[in-house]
């Protein structure tokens, strides 16, 4: 298996441009999520996805768009990029279930700048 | 409101010592579940141990041990017998039913390993 993928690993934009994150996972995980880990920071989640079609927010996701289509891929879409959305992108993904015991498993991460 | 609390920004340890990573939470649920993760400079989070609201034993993977002390709200991690290869980022993250069991993560601690 190869756990969570993310592409690219490092990005940079110019201000008003776009993108897309990619993620996919292959632990056929019904939960998957973003996250955005600011330099110094712990991690803050941007949006979440419970299963193929259903997605929400998190705690900060202004400028982001999310789609879940499939089991596996979780893209992250940034429209009109601005520095402050200059940061590492983590992709997770996990069981889910009930109860509190989720592990997440994560991806690499995604290094973006925006200049 | 803060749900995860982590006052040490970082720490300082001679090899082949113990340390103690502090982590504070808040939640009125009764279940609720507690985790750690390292991650080191190359970036990527690896789940080091997991603590459920339940247990009544404290968690313990290999050199981690987690100081659960549930009245004072408090889940400590032990690291003993530190090695070089500790020196890295840690974080304690608690998924409790209120959040729809996402993870909320705190600010982090920063552990270097002196030989």
């Amino acid at each position: 298996n190869a756990g969570v993928t993310q592409t690219p690993k490092f990005r940079i934009l110019k201000i008003g441009q776009s993108m897309t994150l990619q993620c996919t996972q292959d632990m056929n995980h019904n939960y998957m999520y973003w996250y955005r880990q600011d330099p110094g920071m712990g991690l803050k989640l941007i949006y979440y996805s419970v299963g193929a079609g259903i997605t929400d927010k998190g705690e900060v996701p202004n400028g982001y768009n999310v789609s879940r289509s499939t089991t596996e891929d979780f893209p992250l879409r940034l429209e009109l990029a601005a520095p402050s959305q200059t940061s590492v992108y983590f992709c997770a993904s996990s069981y889910g279930g009930g109860g509190p015991y989720n592990e997440q498993f994560f991806g690499p991460g995604t290094r973006l700048t925006v200049l | 409101a803060q749900k995860i609390t982590q006052t040490q920004p970082g720490m300082f340890v001679q090899e082949k010592e113990a340390v103690t990573l502090d982590c504070t939470y808040d939640t009125s649920d009764p279940s609720y579940g507690l985790f750690w993760y390292k991650q080191p400079s190359s970036g990527e989070m690896i789940f080091l141990i997991y603590q459920g609201s339940y247990d009544q034993q404290n968690a313990t993977e290999g050199r981690y041990s987690l100081n659960f002390q549930k009245a004072r709200k408090s889940a400590n991690l032990v690291i003993s017998a530190s090695q070089l290869g500790d020196s890295a980022m840690y974080f304690c993250a608690m998924r409790d039913v209120s959040n729809d069991y996402k993870l909320s993560f705190g600010a982090g601690t920063t552990v270097t390993v002196r030989a």
